[in-house]
């Protein structure tokens, strides 16, 4: 069965402070994986897909990259208006559905 | 920029009572999702649908449950007869085929 696990469930980050988020997952045969950003009571917001282990995508102060077991969203300088809630998802060969972890909940306080 | 909406934003009904959430999917998707977030858990897929026809379900969408595309613009999930633990924010998501779905801002559904 897919398992997704993201950790931290909660990270506090004074702004401009640097951190990484992980998601680590198994999966029979990955066709990709997804991150997300949800604010509170919002439909998840599209952020990167991943589709092969090395690949590594950029948006601002976002990056993320990927190996066979695992992805990392780092965040660089982080502002106040990065706070959110980060989703990770995989989607198996077998299928589209995705497959959510709790996410990442992300403070980053003035 | 295109985007998926739904309507409505807030659903409140009796248990036993039938529902239906709407969606209006990105204009030139062929692929259609339902998903569901219990408050405080994780977002878990319902089902999927292209061609008229459900692609996938999980084992959450019940007979209870049903979707369909009444016309050429809205998608819908229908909960016949609701219980207390369909409680949820349900979002629809949309894609043209194997690449990124993009999500609605979702129908909060309370079950009293």
């Amino acid at each position: 069965e897919d398992q997704v696990t993201q950790s931290p469930e909660a990270l506090r980050l004074q702004e401009g402070e640097s951190s990484s988020l992980n998601c680590s997952y198994t999966v029979s045969g990955l066709r990709g994986l997804f991150w997300y950003r949800q604010d509170p009571g919002k439909g998840p917001e599209f952020l990167f897909t991943l589709y092969s282990a090395g690949e590594e995508k950029e948006k601002e102060r976002l990056k993320a990259t990927l190996t066979k077991k695992e992805s990392f969203l780092h965040i660089t300088a982080p502002k106040p208006e990065d706070s959110a809630t980060y989703l990770c998802a995989v989607q198996s060969n077998s299928g589209y559905a995705l497959n959510f972890g709790k996410g990442t909940s992300l403070l980053v306080t003035p | 920029e295109p985007e998926v909406t739904q309507t409505p934003s807030h659903q409140v009904t009796q248990m036993g009572q039938e529902v239906i959430l709407r969606c209006v999917p990105i204009s030139n998707h062929l692929y259609f999702y339902w998903y569901r977030q219990i408050l405080g858990q994780k977002v878990e897929f319902l089902v999927s649908f292209y061609n008229n026809e459900i692609s996938e379900k999980s084992e959450i969408f019940d007979d209870q449950f049903s979707v369909e595309r009444p016309d050429g613009s809205n998608f819908t999930l229908k909960i016949r007869s609701t219980k207390l633990e369909d409680s949820a924010m349900y979002f629809c998501a949309s894609n043209r085929g194997q690449e990124t779905q993009y999500f609605g801002p979702g129908t909060r559904l309370l079950v009293l």
